[in-house]
């Protein structure tokens, strides 16, 4: 199961609004409606953003938010603040022998 | 306080073996699917393996690069999740989190520990 992809690095200004994109195929991201993405401040554990494509847990800021168009998944920052400097990642349920593969990662950086 | 306290990781050499635990607290682990994710040093996360609850049948399921060299098992009394690595490798070395899925949000690593740093090296 290869990783899904995701763009290496995506910058953007203060208050601006940037898209990470998350590709993967019509066995994983294409088929079922459970990606997920997760945010990670250097020397940090992963957390939660999104779930369910679109779903934000309770606490996680209406700045973020998903989307979904075959096999593609996106992650929306809007309002672009300095906190938001980060690692980001997807992750989907997969139809293989492995059934969750994560994205290789996005470094946000805020100029 | 819900938390995950990863611990176990240490140097070890290549071929070498080494079992990682993961305590939980404040929440019913009884009812968690429980994984393992690792990261190597720079790089992106790596799902390892998973173990079911036991009401959902206690079933693990592992990624192939690991397969036949980790088992993961739990102590559900103990509310400590385990894995054991056989054979080990430096392409092994990571930064291994124990994480729920499933627990507070559908289909997604809801809850994630600090992480338990393993070192393959001769």
């Amino acid at each position: 199961q290869s990783a899904l992809t995701q763009p290496a690095s995506v910058s953007g200004s203060p208050g601006q609004s940037i898209t990470i994109s998350c590709t993967g195929t019509s066995g994983d991201v294409g088929r079922f409606n459970y990606v997920s993405w997760y945010q990670q401040h250097p020397g940090k554990a992963p957390k939660l953003l999104i779930y369910d494509v679109t779903s934000r847990p309770s606490g996680v800021s209406n700045r973020f938010s998903g989307s979904k168009s075959g096999n593609t998944a996106s992650l929306t920052i809007s309002g672009l603040q300095a906190e938001d400097e980060a690692d980001y990642y997807c992750n989907s349920y997969t139809s293989s022998n492995s059934p969750y593969v994560f994205g290789t990662g996005t470094k946000v950086t805020v100029l | 306080e819900v938390q995950l306290v990863e611990s176990g990781g240490r140097l070890v050499e290549p071929g070498g073996s080494l079992r990682l635990s993961c305590a939980a607290s404040g929440f019913t682990f009884t009812k968690a699917w429980m994984n393992w994710v690792r990261q190597a040093p720079g790089k992106g996360l790596e799902w390892v393996g998973r173990i079911k609850s036991n009401t959902d049948g206690g079933t693990t399921d592992y990624a192939a690069p690991m397969k036949g060299r980790i088992t993961i098992s739990r102590d559900d009394p103990r509310n400590t999740l385990f894995l054991q690595m056989n054979s080990l490798e430096t392409e092994d070395t990571a930064l291994y989190y124990c994480a729920t899925r499933g627990y507070s949000y559908a289909n997604a690593f809801d809850i994630w520990g600090q992480g338990t740093m393993v070192t393959v090296s001769s």
